[in-house]
């Protein structure tokens, strides 16, 4: 079973900063691995997948890097409507599709 | 535009069973694999189970395993989770969400989500 592990558990940053996302995975996932944005009383929402990949509608200040076992997600520029919890899944190797944990983007 | 209309949430007693339903419209989904995936009350995500395009393919995570059934019909662009011995720790919010494959890939899409309680 592939463990997922997020860092850190919270994030504070103030709008208009540059916050970074970590994750990472107990085995090799290659680059398939995805990230998903939830806000409260939300469901979640793709934002990155194969890494590295914008889905359709995800604004360019979003980003996502890294392959095997470590990955990152960066918002260039925090906007106010970015508040949230993000969380990464793999789906390389399967049969799990395990989430991390997730990180909480909070206003500083 | 694909959406997802789940259905079936409910407070049921500790043993009992429920059975959720998803209803998928805007995409073929004789194409896609389908999971569930759950949100215990100020927690995280927990993927539930899977089932590939044709439904041949299931699997479950370990904390279901046993208890829960996934299926689908195609003709009626439906899934559905047969949740059995149910709980204090199966209360979520269940989601719906559609694979991007014919059976294992990330989620593209989600329902809203729907509430289940078991509690006595």
């Amino acid at each position: 079973e592939i463990v997922m592990t997020q860092s850190p558990a919270t994030l504070s940053v103030s709008p208009g900063e540059r916050a970074t996302l970590s994750c990472r995975t107990s085995q090799n996932v290659n680059n398939n691995l995805a990230w998903y944005q939830q806000k409260p009383g939300q469901a979640p929402r793709l934002l990155i997948y194969d890494a590295s990949t914008r889905a359709t509608g995800v604004p360019v200040r979003f980003s996502g890097s890294g392959s095997g076992t470590e990955f990152t997600l960066t918002i260039s520029s925090l906007q106010s409507e970015d508040f949230a919890i993000y969380y990464c899944q793999q789906y390389n190797n399967w049969p799990w599709w395990p989430f991390g944990q997730g990180t909480k983007v909070d206003l500083k | 535009e694909v959406q997802i209309l789940e259905s079936g949430g409910d407070l049921v007693q500790p043993g009992g069973s429920l059975r959720l339903s998803c209803t998928v419209s805007g995409v073929a989904l004789t194409t896609y694999g389908m999971s569930w995936v759950r949100q215990a009350p100020g927690k995280g995500l927990e993927w539930v189970s899977i089932i590939s395009a044709g439904g041949s393919r299931t699997y479950y995570a370990d904390s279901v395993k046993g208890r829960f059934t996934i299926s689908r019909d195609n003709s009626k662009s439906t899934v559905l989770l047969q949740m059995n011995s149910l709980r204090g720790e199966d209360t979520a919010v269940y989601f719906c969400a559609k694979v991007n494959d014919r059976w294992s890939g990330y989620f593209d899409h989600w329902g809203q989500g729907m509430l289940v309680i078991v509690s006595s």
